[in-house]
């Protein structure tokens, strides 16, 4: 069965750095369009990235652009984020989630249990 | 991208349906087919309901269904259940190098 395990998450001072990661299992990762959505703390979903099976084409959303870093290991089945210079706002659970195989169509039928990123001093 | 406008609420009775609306712009649910909805109970993770506005992926029951009208789209809930009681996200396709955007969400209460 399809599985996406989040991990990294944890408490981050303001400027900070983390690198969140995703493993996974149940089917042929390097198929797949993959990406990041995030829900900060009693809000709605925000997506935040996504990353073509090849890694040839790349997206971020205008609130992360510039400080995070999507990348994936096929060979691993992992995707990964580098988030850099972390805000307040950041703070959020992180998901990853399974997109297309051909192209991105932004229906996400898989999700991770989440990670929980908090930027604070 | 702006964010797709949802009720904050809906409310209804068990065996009643009820209907949550998601409104966007022809540059994305009015543009494209590529609308989705998800489920999402306290402290778990989103739950694909509908793609491609009124496909059910497989294990989803048929009480769940998806239309579209322009730039609006809906989730219809048909015979309420307890277990219904959650947050339901819309989402569409943008075509942009932004390419997906969520609603705001939408907290249906099982009276």
């Amino acid at each position: 069965q399809v599985q996406l395990v989040e991990s990294g998450g944890g408490l981050v001072k303001p400027g900070g750095s983390l690198r969140l990661s995703c493993a996974a299992s149940g089917f042929t990762f390097s198929d797949y369009y993959m990406s990041w959505i995030r829900q900060a703390p009693g809000k709605g979903l925000e997506w935040v990235s996504y990353i073509s099976s090849s890694s040839s084409t790349i997206y971020y959303g205008d609130s992360v652009k510039g400080r995070f870093t999507i990348s994936r290991d096929n060979a691993k089945s992992s995707l990964y984020l580098q988030m850099n210079s972390l805000r307040a706002e950041d703070t959020a659970v992180y998901y990853c989630a399974r997109d297309g195989v051909l192209a991105v169509t932004a229906v996400f039928d898989y999700w991770g249990q989440g990670t929980l990123v908090t930027v604070s001093s | 991208q702006s964010a797709l406008t949802q009720p904050a609420s809906v409310s209804g009775s068990p065996g009643q349906s009820i209907t949550i609306s998601c409104t966007g712009t022809s540059s994305d649910v009015g543009g494209y087919n590529y609308v989705s909805w998800y489920q999402q109970h306290p402290g778990k993770a989103p739950k694909l309901m509908i793609f491609d506005v009124n496909s059910r992926p497989s294990g989803v029951s048929n009480r769940f269904s998806g239309s579209k009208s322009g730039n609006t789209a809906s989730l219809t809930i048909s015979g309420l259940q307890a277990e219904d009681e959650a947050d339901y996200y819309c989402s569409s396709y943008t075509g942009s190098s932004t390419p997906a955007v969520f609603g705001g969400g939408t907290k249906l209460t099982v009276l």
